[in-house]
Formats: C-alpha cells, sequence, structure tokens
C-alpha cells in the first residue's frame, strides 16, 4: 500500500502570511490530488497534477508535483480565513482506491 | 447538478447495535467507494461499489459489509458496533471509479457522522 505524509499536521497563521504544506511518499505515484475539507463538510478537490515538475496554480493556491513524482507542495499566498480547513493529498494509481495523507489543519486568524 | 447525499447525517448508538448508512450519488455516477475518516487515522478506505458489484475492500473487519442498487444509491452497514467505529462516515462518487484510465475527481458527500457510546 502507497502511503503518504503530510506536514506540518497543523498549522495557524495570521491573515495575509504566506504558508507551504508538503506531501511525501517513498513510492512514485501516476498521479496526485489535493483537496480542501471544511468542518462539517467532505472533502473537495482543488486539483489533479500527473507530470513530474509541473506546476499548477488556481488563484492564490501554487501546487507543485516533484520532479521524481514522490511528493508534492501546496503554497498559499497571502492566506485568508477563508482558507481555513484540511487540506489533504491523495494518490494511487488510478485502477486502485485513492488513498489520503492524514492532511495538514490550516488556521487563518483575521 | 444535486450532489452526493447521505444519510442520516448525525446518529448515536450503543455498542453491539448495528447502523446502515445510505448514500445517493451524483446523477450518472456508477461508482460509490466508502470511507472512514477519524482524527487518528486520517481518511481509510472502506470498499468501492460499481454497478451493484463490489470492485475494491478495504482492510478492515467483515463487519462492515455494503451494497449498490440499480440506481447506483448505496448503503453501508457496521454490526457489532465497537467504541472505536465513532467515526465521520464519507461517501464518495465518480463516473467510472478505478476502471477509468485516469484518476478521477471524487465528489464527496458530507458524511455521517456516527458516535458509538
Amino acid at each position: 500500500t502507497q502511503l503518504l505524509e503530510q506536514s506540518p499536521q497543523f498549522l495557524s497563521i495570521q491573515e495575509g502570511e504566506n504558508l507551504t504544506v508538503y506531501c511525501n511518499s517513498s513510492s512514485v505515484f501516476s498521479s496526485l490530488q489535493w483537496y480542501r475539507q471544511e468542518p462539517g463538510e467532505g472533502p473537495v478537490l482543488l486539483v489533479t497534477v500527473v507530470t513530474g515538475g509541473e506546476v499548477k496554480k488556481l488563484k492564490r493556491l501554487t501546487f507543485q508535483f516533484g520532479d521524481a513524482r514522490k511528493d508534492s507542495s501546496l503554497h498559499i499566498t497571502a492566506a485568508q480565513p477563508g482558507d481555513t480547513g484540511l487540506y489533504l493529498c491523495a494518490g494511487g494509481p488510478g485502477n486502485t482506491p485513492l488513498v489520503f495523507g492524514k492532511g495538514t489543519r490550516l488556521s487563518v486568524i483575521a | 447538478k444535486a450532489g452526493v447525499t447521505q444519510t442520516p447525517r448525525y446518529l448515536i448508538k450503543t455498542r453491539g447495535q448495528q447502523v446502515t448508512l445510505s448514500c445517493s450519488p451524483i446523477s450518472g455516477h456508477r461508482s460509490v467507494s466508502w470511507y472512514q475518516q477519524t482524527p487518528g487515522q486520517g481518511l481509510q478506505f472502506l470498499f468501492e461499489y460499481f454497478s451493484e458489484t463490489q470492485r475494491n475492500k478495504g482492510n478492515f473487519p467483515g463487519r462492515f459489509s455494503g451494497r449498490q442498487f440499480s440506481n447506483s444509491r448505496s448503503e453501508m452497514n457496521v454490526s457489532t458496533l465497537e467504541l472505536g467505529d465513532s467515526a465521520l462516515y464519507l461517501c464518495a462518487s465518480s463516473y467510472a471509479g478505478t476502471g477509468g484510465v485516469l484518476r478521477e475527481e471524487l465528489f464527496f458527500g458530507e458524511g455521517s457522522r456516527l458516535t458509538v457510546l
């Protein structure tokens, strides 16, 4: 079973600060997804990355897939309270169930 | 279009009882997956159903079971509840699930929060 480790587990920052969260594995992933889960809700897909070295931007969020496809990062610029939530990375071959990391719980304080 | 609907949203049971949770996927989605989410273990895969057949199963005891109906709606059942079964149970739907060529987006419901006393 492929495992995904996320760091940090918890992050509390002030509004306007920048932050980066990480997702690492010892295995190569054919693709990797990032989801965000807000309190009382189910996870919602933010992005899918499939090519080593790929960078995708979603407004103030920048996602990067490592060259070796074993790691990924999510960078948030000028964090806002609306960014608060649990950020989950997930991956695995398309023909197997999605494996999730345990997530990074982000709190952005106004 | 309507999202994934899970019922009930909250429920409290006692040890030894059994529980049935329901999931209605997005219209047109034929794959339904179930995940258990706890603070300690995160999201753990329970099983996936496609066209009324269980296609994948996670590493959970036989007390956990599920089924899918011809309209793609799915139910999961947990028998002989234990305290450790307290969790948020999430259902997710997609068009082809693990049968697709590319990794699909999973659309999650809001979950059913089970508390076992």
